[in-house]
């Protein structure tokens, strides 16, 4: 299995809302990010998990919460959010740090509006 | 800080001819990553090529090669015998070889092949 799987493809939600993004992986991974991506922009890092622990925020809004539940799964809670957060929303994981092999595998991505 | 400059935004090329597509970085670490990934149209982001700094040689995928200029700090892909399939974003991305999980990306550029 060599996908990232990210589920739902789409997610429409209001501003009161409270919403997940789901990520999985089964290559054996050990690392997982969250990016954001607005059209044609390249990809914003947002959160990046090591080994199931959190290793990289990049003072992204309390309204975005990320969860590494085991290694191969990953959430973003979503609440509160703004208009503006209206993007493609990325999981991507890599071989653990130190590998040579670190290449980003991205999934298809979660297309979220926020009304 | 590391920085990757695409100054194309957008290149064109005629099927079944050759295209290439510029990436500058700045950095002052010796050993660090190179890569180039394709989005294309709503699709997800996949690896093209990747380059290690320390490797003299270029890389070459099929189609895909790359000039890597380590003194004037230069990535270029080369796509040879383009195809329509070929028409996506291209991303330039840089990682240090310090055990990082930042991947900084560049601005992107946007090749459309034509018939």
């Amino acid at each position: 299995d060599t996908e990232v799987t990210q589920t739902p493809k789409h997610l429409v939600m209001g501003m009161t809302n409270k919403k997940s993004l789901k990520c999985e992986q089964h290559m054996g991974h050990r690392a997982m990010y969250w990016y954001k991506q607005k059209a044609k922009k390249p990809p914003e890092l947002m959160f990046v998990y090591s080994y199931e622990k959190l290793s990289i925020n990049e003072s992204v809004p309390s309204r975005f919460s990320p969860e590494c539940p085991n290694s191969s799964l990953l959430n973003l809670h979503l609440h509160a959010l703004q208009p503006e957060d209206s993007a493609l929303y990325l999981c991507a994981s890599s071989q653990g740090d130190g590998s040579r092999a670190n290449v980003l595998t991205f999934g298809a991505g979660s297309r979220l509006t926020v009304l | 800080a590391q920085t990757v400059t695409q100054s194309q935004p957008e290149m064109s090329v005629q099927e079944a001819e050759t295209v290439t597509l510029s990436c500058t970085y700045d950095t002052s670490e010796s050993d660090y990553y190179l890569f180039w990934y394709k989005q294309p149209p709503s699709r997800q982001m996949i690896l093209v090529i990747r380059q290690e700094a320390y490797k003299q040689q270029n890389a070459t995928e099929n189609r895909f090669s790359v000039n890597f200029q380590k003194a004037a700090k230069s990535f270029s892909l080369k796509i040879s015998d383009s195809q329509l399939g070929d028409a996506a974003m291209y991303f330039c991305a840089y990682r240090g070889a310090s055990g990082t999980y930042k991947y900084i990306f560049g601005t992107g550029t946007r090749l459309k092949v034509l018939a």
